[in-house]
Protein backbone atom coordinates (compact mmCIF):
# COMPACT_ATOMS: atom_id res chain seq x y z
CA UNK A 1 0.00 0.00 0.00
CA UNK A 2 1.19 3.44 -1.05
CA UNK A 3 0.12 5.28 1.66
CA UNK A 4 -0.84 9.04 1.65
CA UNK A 5 0.87 10.69 -1.26
CA UNK A 6 1.37 14.49 -1.59
CA UNK A 7 3.61 16.12 -4.24
CA UNK A 8 5.60 18.29 -4.72
CA UNK A 9 7.39 18.12 -1.51
CA UNK A 10 8.59 21.65 -1.80
CA UNK A 11 7.56 24.30 -3.31
CA UNK A 12 9.39 28.26 -3.44
CA UNK A 13 7.42 30.57 -5.00
CA UNK A 14 6.97 34.76 -5.03
CA UNK A 15 4.38 36.25 -3.11
CA UNK A 16 1.17 36.76 -5.08
CA UNK A 17 1.85 33.56 -6.96
CA UNK A 18 -0.59 30.75 -6.94
CA UNK A 19 0.25 27.17 -6.24
CA UNK A 20 -1.46 24.07 -5.71
CA UNK A 21 -0.62 21.03 -3.85
CA UNK A 22 -1.79 17.24 -4.51
CA UNK A 23 -2.81 14.30 -2.57
CA UNK A 24 -3.75 11.07 -3.05
CA UNK A 25 -5.30 9.51 0.11
CA UNK A 26 -5.10 5.43 0.86
CA UNK A 27 -7.64 3.78 -1.90
CA UNK A 28 -11.07 3.27 0.09
CA UNK A 29 -10.46 6.21 2.99
CA UNK A 30 -13.62 8.56 2.24
CA UNK A 31 -12.14 10.88 4.61
CA UNK A 32 -9.62 13.20 3.73
CA UNK A 33 -8.18 16.30 5.92
CA UNK A 34 -5.88 19.11 4.81
CA UNK A 35 -3.69 20.48 7.74
CA UNK A 36 -1.46 23.49 7.95
CA UNK A 37 1.80 23.21 9.98
CA UNK A 38 3.17 26.38 10.76
CA UNK A 39 7.09 26.38 11.95
CA UNK A 40 7.96 25.40 15.67
CA UNK A 41 3.79 24.57 15.72
CA UNK A 42 1.16 21.52 15.29
CA UNK A 43 -0.55 21.11 12.79
CA UNK A 44 -4.66 22.84 12.56
CA UNK A 45 -7.07 21.38 10.57
CA UNK A 46 -8.12 23.80 7.02
CA UNK A 47 -10.25 21.54 5.46
CA UNK A 48 -12.50 17.89 6.32
CA UNK A 49 -14.04 16.18 3.26
CA UNK A 50 -16.22 13.36 3.28
CA UNK A 51 -16.40 11.80 -0.03
CA UNK A 52 -16.39 14.74 -2.48
CA UNK A 53 -18.11 16.80 -0.07
CA UNK A 54 -16.92 19.60 2.61
CA UNK A 55 -17.71 18.86 5.70
CA UNK A 56 -15.47 21.16 7.43
CA UNK A 57 -14.40 24.11 5.76
CA UNK A 58 -14.68 26.76 8.82
CA UNK A 59 -10.79 27.41 9.58
CA UNK A 60 -9.95 27.19 5.47
CA UNK A 61 -9.10 31.37 4.15
CA UNK A 62 -11.76 31.77 1.74
CA UNK A 63 -10.59 34.54 0.10
CA UNK A 64 -6.94 33.26 -0.91
CA UNK A 65 -7.55 29.18 -0.36
CA UNK A 66 -9.68 26.66 -2.15
CA UNK A 67 -9.59 23.09 -2.48
CA UNK A 68 -11.18 20.34 -4.03
CA UNK A 69 -11.82 16.61 -3.93
CA UNK A 70 -13.18 15.23 -7.18
CA UNK A 71 -15.07 12.15 -7.63
CA UNK A 72 -14.03 11.40 -3.58
CA UNK A 73 -10.69 10.75 -4.21
CA UNK A 74 -7.56 13.15 -4.56
CA UNK A 75 -7.56 16.01 -3.71
CA UNK A 76 -6.33 19.84 -4.81
CA UNK A 77 -5.76 22.69 -2.32
CA UNK A 78 -4.64 26.10 -4.03
CA UNK A 79 -3.83 29.60 -2.88
CA UNK A 80 -4.27 32.37 -5.07
CA UNK A 81 -2.38 34.73 -4.51
CA UNK A 82 -0.47 33.44 -1.98
CA UNK A 83 1.00 35.84 0.92
CA UNK A 84 4.40 35.96 2.99
CA UNK A 85 2.50 34.08 6.11
CA UNK A 86 1.62 31.32 3.92
CA UNK A 87 4.27 29.37 4.00
CA UNK A 88 4.43 26.17 5.84
CA UNK A 89 3.90 22.53 5.81
CA UNK A 90 0.75 21.53 4.17
CA UNK A 91 -0.28 17.76 5.31
CA UNK A 92 -2.97 15.90 3.78
CA UNK A 93 -4.34 12.87 5.27
CA UNK A 94 -7.31 9.81 5.31
CA UNK A 95 -9.32 8.01 7.37
CA UNK A 96 -12.01 5.35 6.96
CA UNK A 97 -15.16 4.88 8.06
CA UNK A 98 -14.75 5.21 11.90
CA UNK A 99 -11.35 4.79 11.45
CA UNK A 100 -10.97 8.31 13.18
CA UNK A 101 -10.52 6.84 16.30
CA UNK A 102 -7.71 5.17 15.56
CA UNK A 103 -5.69 8.14 14.07
CA UNK A 104 -5.10 9.30 10.45
CA UNK A 105 -2.40 8.36 7.95
CA UNK A 106 -1.20 11.28 7.41
CA UNK A 107 1.33 12.18 3.53
CA UNK A 108 4.84 13.45 4.06
CA UNK A 109 3.96 17.00 3.11
CA UNK A 110 4.62 19.77 1.16
CA UNK A 111 6.59 22.65 2.37
CA UNK A 112 5.96 25.87 1.08
CA UNK A 113 8.35 28.70 0.55
CA UNK A 114 6.79 32.28 -0.38
CA UNK A 115 9.69 34.54 -0.69
CA UNK B 1 -13.16 25.00 22.85
CA UNK B 2 -10.80 21.92 23.37
CA UNK B 3 -6.66 22.50 23.67
CA UNK B 4 -3.76 20.61 23.81
CA UNK B 5 -0.34 22.15 25.64
CA UNK B 6 2.90 20.57 25.65
CA UNK B 7 4.99 22.38 28.16
CA UNK B 8 8.06 20.34 26.99
CA UNK B 9 9.53 22.40 23.70
CA UNK B 10 12.83 19.96 23.89
CA UNK B 11 13.70 16.97 26.06
CA UNK B 12 16.89 14.85 25.89
CA UNK B 13 17.48 11.33 26.51
CA UNK B 14 20.73 8.93 26.23
CA UNK B 15 20.09 5.62 24.50
CA UNK B 16 18.52 2.89 26.12
CA UNK B 17 17.25 4.85 28.68
CA UNK B 18 13.88 6.19 29.92
CA UNK B 19 12.28 9.33 28.88
CA UNK B 20 8.64 11.12 29.41
CA UNK B 21 6.95 13.53 27.57
CA UNK B 22 4.19 15.26 28.79
CA UNK B 23 0.99 16.49 27.70
CA UNK B 24 -2.08 17.96 28.82
CA UNK B 25 -5.28 19.30 27.72
CA UNK B 26 -8.87 20.54 28.15
CA UNK B 27 -12.23 18.98 27.34
CA UNK B 28 -15.59 19.14 29.14
CA UNK B 29 -16.42 15.76 26.76
CA UNK B 30 -16.42 12.58 28.94
CA UNK B 31 -15.46 9.69 26.21
CA UNK B 32 -12.65 10.99 23.95
CA UNK B 33 -9.57 9.48 21.99
CA UNK B 34 -6.00 11.02 22.61
CA UNK B 35 -2.79 10.17 20.50
CA UNK B 36 1.03 10.66 20.13
CA UNK B 37 2.29 11.64 16.97
CA UNK B 38 5.98 11.01 16.07
CA UNK B 39 7.10 13.51 13.58
CA UNK B 40 11.00 12.57 11.66
CA UNK B 41 12.54 15.28 9.47
CA UNK B 42 10.92 13.25 6.39
CA UNK B 43 7.64 15.31 7.63
CA UNK B 44 5.77 12.10 8.07
CA UNK B 45 3.03 12.31 11.38
CA UNK B 46 3.40 8.47 12.04
CA UNK B 47 0.93 7.07 15.10
CA UNK B 48 3.19 5.86 17.82
CA UNK B 49 -0.06 4.80 20.30
CA UNK B 50 -3.17 5.79 21.07
CA UNK B 51 -5.47 6.10 24.48
CA UNK B 52 -9.84 5.31 24.58
CA UNK B 53 -10.94 7.60 27.21
CA UNK B 54 -13.26 5.47 28.49
CA UNK B 55 -10.82 2.76 29.10
CA UNK B 56 -8.88 2.69 32.54
CA UNK B 57 -5.78 0.77 31.49
CA UNK B 58 -2.66 2.84 29.68
CA UNK B 59 -2.08 1.72 26.22
CA UNK B 60 1.62 0.13 25.56
CA UNK B 61 3.07 -0.35 22.20
CA UNK B 62 6.14 -2.22 22.48
CA UNK B 63 8.66 0.53 24.58
CA UNK B 64 5.94 3.38 23.95
CA UNK B 65 3.18 3.69 26.89
CA UNK B 66 1.08 6.23 28.35
CA UNK B 67 0.03 7.58 31.58
CA UNK B 68 -3.26 8.54 31.44
CA UNK B 69 -5.06 10.29 34.53
CA UNK B 70 -8.47 11.38 33.30
CA UNK B 71 -9.31 13.46 35.99
CA UNK B 72 -5.83 15.62 35.89
CA UNK B 73 -6.57 15.52 32.08
CA UNK B 74 -3.16 14.58 31.76
CA UNK B 75 -1.63 12.39 28.66
CA UNK B 76 2.36 11.39 29.22
CA UNK B 77 4.18 9.21 26.80
CA UNK B 78 7.04 6.77 28.41
CA UNK B 79 9.80 5.79 25.81
CA UNK B 80 12.06 3.02 27.59
CA UNK B 81 15.10 1.75 26.20
CA UNK B 82 15.16 4.66 23.87
CA UNK B 83 17.58 3.97 20.47
CA UNK B 84 18.46 6.94 18.07
CA UNK B 85 15.69 6.11 15.98
CA UNK B 86 13.26 7.95 18.44
CA UNK B 87 14.89 10.69 17.86
CA UNK B 88 11.94 13.42 16.16
CA UNK B 89 9.08 15.82 17.07
CA UNK B 90 6.72 14.41 19.15
CA UNK B 91 2.77 15.48 19.03
CA UNK B 92 -0.38 15.08 20.90
CA UNK B 93 -3.19 14.95 20.01
CA UNK B 94 -7.07 14.91 21.03
CA UNK B 95 -9.79 13.88 18.88
CA UNK B 96 -12.39 16.86 18.54
CA UNK B 97 -15.68 15.85 16.12
CA UNK B 98 -13.32 13.74 13.79
CA UNK B 99 -10.71 16.91 13.71
CA UNK B 100 -7.28 16.47 15.60
CA UNK B 101 -6.23 19.35 17.83
CA UNK B 102 -2.44 19.27 17.91
CA UNK B 103 -0.31 20.42 20.70
CA UNK B 104 3.15 22.58 19.76
CA UNK B 105 5.38 19.46 20.11
CA UNK B 106 8.71 18.48 22.07
CA UNK B 107 11.68 18.13 20.09
CA UNK B 108 13.35 14.34 21.66
CA UNK B 109 16.91 14.14 21.26
CA UNK B 110 18.85 10.92 21.85
CA UNK B 111 22.37 10.97 22.88
CA UNK B 112 24.33 7.53 22.02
Amino acid sequence: EAGVVQSPRYKIIEKKQPVAFWCNPISGHNTLYWYRQNLGQGPELLIRYENEEAVDDSQLPKDRFSAERLKGVDSTLKIQPAELGDSAVYLCASSGNSDGNYGYTFGSGTRLTVV
Amino acid sequence: AQTVTQSQPEMSVQEAETVTLSCTYDTSESDYYLFWYKQPPSRQMILVIRQEAYKQQNATENRFSVNFQKAAKSFSLKISDSQLGDAAMYFCAYRDSDKLIFGTGTRLQVFP
